[in-house]
This record gives C-alpha cells, structure tokens and sequence, in this order.
C-alpha cells in the first residue's frame, strides 16, 4: 500500500525550531518530486516546498524562503522538513505529498499523508 | 505570488452540473499546463481529481472535467451527488518555479 505518515509536529514558541519528517512506503521514493502543503486552521492550503527525487533541486514559496529546508533521505524513504524562526502564522497542519508523476515537478499531488499539526504560541 | 482566484461558495441540485472556476495571470494558469484541482471532505487530506488540466487520476469519477481558456481554469462535476459536497482547490505552477492554490470553494449539494 502507498502510504506517506508525518511526524515531528507540536506546540513551539516564537522564534523556535521544529523538524518534521514523512515516511513513505509502497512505492520507489527517490522516483519522485515531493513537496510539503499546509493548512492554517480554519483556511485554505498553501504549497510550502518541493525537492526533487534526487534531492538536488529545492523550491520554496516566499514565505518560508530562509526560514524553512526541504531535504529527504532515499535511503529511508524519509523527507523532511527544517522550521526554524517558526512564527505565529506557520500555525497549521503539514501534509507531506507525493508527485502523481515520475519526472519534473507539476504540483499534481495524488498522495498526501494524515498531516501533523505544528502550533507556534507563547 | 497572490492566491488563484475561486468563488466562495457553488450550489447545485443532485443530478446538476457545476463549474468552479480558478483564475489566475499569464505568470501561472495562463502560462503553463499545470493546473490541478483537490477535493478536501472536513478534516481529511485533500485528494486529487484532475491534474495537468484535464487528466484524471486513475480511480476517479469520469463525472469530474478541467478544461481552461486563457487565465482561467475551470472544474466540473456533472450528475452531482450528494458525496460532492466539499472543498475544491485549483493549483497552478508559476514563474518563479513555485506553485500556488486558489482560495477554495465550497460545494453544496441542495
């Protein structure tokens, strides 16, 4: 079964660090772009990051430029996420997903794993 | 990079056809064929119905289309039923090598 299962989240204060990871399974990791998507409470989703299947290539959305590393471990079939500076509007659940294609990145994710909540609050 | 323009909210009858449409600028949905559309149900992750703007993922309804003119996308869901009823996102990949969500939508089956 292809599965993607988030960990890492929880309650951090302003100015903090969190590291999230993704596990994957049933399917050949290092095949495929992977991005990480949030969704603030009650609002609609926002594309984080993306990294290739190599891990060479890196995309970030403007809000979290400098502040947030995408990185994944093919050996571990594990992606990551490095929140640092974490602010009261990184408040959401982060999803890790899957490209629904081999090859160059397309934001057409058709995996998506249960999400893990981070909450930056003092 | 500004959120893709949806509608609030689209209401339509079992059996009914609805569009959502999802427009954005000649930098993102104009520019490329890259646009994909999620349904979400509350408090579940979302799940993608169509991708490069017309393809449909295996397992999903023939019942959902995408098409787009120029700027703007548009989703639709023929013989609505009541299962429909939830969140619709469009996404478009952009210039600056990032992608971009619209606001979402809210889909009521009457």
């Amino acid at each position: 079964e292809v599965q993607l299962v988030e960990s890492g989240g929880g309650l951090v204060q302003p100015g903090g660090s969190l590291r999230l990871s993704c596990a994957a399974s049933g399917f050949t990791f290092s095949s495929y772009v992977m991005s990480w998507v949030r969704q603030a409470p009650g609002k609609g989703l926002e594309w984080v990051s993306a990294i290739s299947g190599s891990g060479y290539s890196t995309y970030y959305a403007d809000s979290v430029k400098g502040r947030f590393t995408i990185s994944r471990d093919n050996s571990k079939n594990t992606l990551y996420l490095q929140m640092n500076s974490l602010r009261a509007e990184d408040t959401a659940v982060y999803y890790c997903a899957k490209e629904c294609v081999v090859g160059a990145p397309r934001g057409a994710f058709d995996i998506w794993g249960q999400g893990t909540t981070v909450t930056v609050s003092s | 990079q500004s959120a893709l323009t949806q509608p609030a909210s689209v209401s339509g009858s079992p059996g009914q056809s609805i569009t959502i449409s999802c427009t954005g600028t000649s930098s993102d949905v104009g520019g490329y064929n890259y646009v994909s559309w999620y349904q979400q149900h509350p408090g579940k992750a979302p799940k993608l119905m169509i991708y490069d703007v017309s393809k449909r993922p295996s397992g999903v309804s023939n019942r959902f289309s995408g098409s787009k003119s120029g700027t703007t996308a548009s989703l639709t869901i023929s013989g609505l039923q009541a299962e429909d009823e939830a969140d619709y996102y469009c996404n478009s990949y952009t210039t600056n090598s990032t992608w971009v969500f619209g606001g979402g939508t809210k889909l009521t089956v009457l």
